[in-house]
């Protein structure tokens, strides 16, 4: 599987839209991009994947480079809730395994 | 939320005995994974199922072997814990499989090997 790479920790404000890049210089055509998180003690949660172009649903939005080799998560108005480790994952259609590196902490200030 | 049940929660057990993690599923998915979650790794593929019957290594496999005789149900079976298999051990279930496939993660067994 192709490697992602994320800051370790990030931080944003309370209702303040957030940004999480991820870098993946090696994708490959076939690769999607998928994020999921981990909120404390508990099991990470699917949150938005996709291939090439943008996409929206109720809880972000993953905006894809043009070349594909980066990808951003955007949480429009960040909750206290939203506290938790965000992992970038590549996978094609063939692999069985979501390989999870360490993930950006991002914490929300009151 | 997915119906996804691990048993035990929480254990301690001591080095050289077997040691059997349960994960129940009501939703009938296919795909059944097991992973361990360590600090500095993230979470790492120990074995996963793709149907009754049919199971494969992930990367971390040795030290542990699976088995799935019904659709809801996947053991991971420690033969003899040692203190490294000490982590974390997460569930996940998938219907499909590849790209489009979504994980739906249990919560978590913790598990001490002494």
């Amino acid at each position: 599987d192709a490697k992602t790479t994320q800051p370790n920790s990030m931080e944003s404000n309370e209702e303040e839209p957030v940004h999480l890049p991820c870098n993946h210089s090696t994708i490959s055509g076939t690769d999607y991009i998928h994020w999921y998180r981990q909120l404390p003690s508990q099991g990470p949660e699917y949150v938005i994947h996709g291939l090439t172009s943008n996409v929206n649903n109720r809880m972000a939005s993953l905006a894809i480079a043009e070349d594909r080799k980066s990808s951003t998560l955007i949480l429009h108005r960040a909750t206290l809730r939203d506290a938790a480790v965000y992992y970038c994952i590549l996978r094609d259609d063939y692999g069985q395994n979501f390989v999870f590196g360490p993930g950006t902490r991002l914490s929300v200030l009151p | 939320d997915a119906g996804i049940t691990q048993s035990p929660r929480h254990k301690v057990t001591e080095t050289g005995t077997p040691v059997t993690l349960r994960c129940h599923q009501t939703e009938n998915h296919r795909y059944m994974y097991w992973y361990r979650q360590d600090p500095g790794h993230g979470l790492r593929l120990i074995h996963y199922s793709y149907g009754v019957k049919d199971t494969d290594k992930g990367e971390v496999s040795d030290g542990y072997s699976v088995s799935r005789s019904k659709t809801e149900d996947f053991l991971l079976t420690l033969e003899s814990a040692t203190s490294s298999q000490t982590s974390v051990y997460f569930c996940a279930i998938s219907d499909r499989s590849g790209f489009t496939g979504e994980l739906f993660f249990g919560e978590g067994s913790r598990l001490t090997v002494l």
